[in-house]
């Protein structure tokens, strides 16, 4: 089946320091993925679509030139929280749609904790 | 989308079916069902999803009430893996379209021995 892969899974940093999380399918092309971010106790909050080849479009309120997003490739979605702060700490989880398939699979997500 | 009504927290003993509650009664008639379950810490799973047919498959089966208005996921045995937060999402399907997944608060299930 459709796998995809996030990495890291787990990451602790300074505050003021850039982070990036990766997102893979690992057998099949992604042409849209999506970025999410989810507090405890709280569902997913989509943040922004990333889409190849073109620039992400990102949902109300999430700061674009915070949160970078680059779809250089087929396979690969990256995520770049930059200048993180406490306040950026979460789990973030990226998912990708199998093509001419409904469903959506995601990662495992990462746990980004700013210290 | 559609939004979607579900109650937060249900209680289900192992082995026994667990009937999850859907309400979507603004959904329109080219949004699918779908439904997905997080287990603590991890990546939301893909259970099943439909239009207006009930759908089963070896996960789960899918009520979808004539007029679509809501609908009901069945874990037809119950096992103590099974406790996670479920959620029902309405969107419109598209193959490419690439539409986004709009998560709600979803049910948190707890399968008890």
């Amino acid at each position: 089946g459709a796998v995809v892969s996030q990495h890291p899974s787990w990451v602790i940093c300074k505050s003021g320091t850039s982070v990036k999380i990766e997102c893979r399918s690992l057998d099949f092309q992604a042409t849209t993925m999506f970025w999410y971010r989810q507090f405890p106790k709280q569902s997913l909050m989509l943040m922004a679509t990333s889409n190849e080849g073109s620039k992400a479009t990102y949902e109300q309120g999430v700061e674009k030139d915070k949160f970078l997003i680059n779809h250089a490739s087929l396979t690969l979605s990256t995520l770049t929280v930059t200048s993180a702060h406490p306040e950026d700490s979460s789990f973030y989880i990226c998912s990708a749609q199998r093509p001419q398939e409904e469903g959506y699979t995601f990662g495992s997500g990462t746990r980004l904790t700013v210290v | 989308d559609a939004k979607t009504t579900q109650p937060p927290s249900m209680d289900c003993a192992e082995g026994r079916a667990a009937n999850l509650p859907c309400n979507h009664s603004t959904i329109s008639g080219n949004e699918y069902v779908y439904w997905y379950r997080q287990i603590h810490s991890q990546g939301p799973q893909y259970i099943i999803h439909g239009l207006k047919n009930n759908e089963t498959n070896e996960m789960a089966s899918l009520i979808i009430t004539e007029d679509r208005k809501s609908s009901t996921l069945i874990l037809p045995h119950a096992t103590l893996r099974d406790t996670a937060v479920y959620y029902c999402i309405v969107r419109v399907a598209g193959g490419n379209q690439g539409g986004k997944l709009i998560f709600g608060q979803g049910t948190e299930l707890s399968v008890k021995p």
